[in-house]
């Protein structure tokens, strides 16, 4: 089976603009999950969804959204970005809930 | 919210030798999962282990739920087991909660 594949790999912005990245999840897997890492941060989750429904959402403002199809790929899209926006986005997918998580091999966004 | 704490936060080793990482945590936990993420940064999954103890090859692990711990042993240290490896539990909204990691660094 196919890991989980996010592109792209890396990516440059500006301030202000916006950004999509994209997530693949294991065949079958109906979950997606979303994290941001950043040094001063740690891994923090940024929301999940489950066949196309966002279950669950963590503490992010609302430039941050995200949205699932229904082949399970999942999008997330960061709006007028910010410095502060700069950092590895990882997307993880699973079975269902309480089930073992994958994680792509990240994103890497920075904003300039 | 719950609290994840790893220690030691950064661990130095010789090659060959035996290391402990433990992972507390402050609330019951639906499960647990050890991550050691690669300098590219990719999370590779360790253990995926709510309670009892696991192995595979020089690496194991054990989750005393009861107790709110779980710990990570490498035994007979490499190279390339450096990085970093994060600890995370799964609450019941479903979602991981990571602590902040612990940077192994194993020297020839």
């Amino acid at each position: 089976k196919a890991g989980v594949t996010q592109t792209p790999r890396y990516l440059i912005k500006t301030r202000g603009q916006q950004v999509t990245l994209s997530c693949s999840p294991i065949s079958g897997h109906r979950s997606v999950s979303w994290y941001q890492q950043t040094p001063g941060q740690g891994l923090q989750f940024l929301f999940e969804y489950f066949s196309e429904t966002q279950r669950n959402k963590g503490n992010f403002p609302g430039r941050f959204s995200g949205r699932q199809f229904s082949n399970s790929r999942s999008e997330m899209n960061v709006s007028t970005l910010e410095l502060g926006d700069s950092a590895l986005y990882l997307c993880a997918s699973s079975e269902g809930t309480n089930t073992e998580a994958f994680f792509g091999q990240g994103t890497r966004l920075t904003v300039v | 919210g719950i609290q994840v704490e790893q220690s030691p936060p950064d661990l130095i080793l010789q090659e060959g030798a035996n290391s402990t990482l433990r992972c507390n945590f402050s609330d019951s936990v639906n499960n647990l999962q050890w991550f050691h993420q690669n300098p590219w940064g990719q999370l590779i999954n360790l253990f995926y282990i709510p309670s009892g103890t696991k192995q595979n090859g020089r690496l194991s692990a054990t989750t005393v739920a009861t107790e709110r711990y779980s710990l990570l042993y490498i035994s007979s240290s490499q190279t390339t087991d450096s990085g970093v490896y994060f600890c995370a539990v799964v609450v019941s909204q479903g979602n991981l909660i990571f602590g902040k990691g612990t940077k192994l660094s194993v020297k020839p």
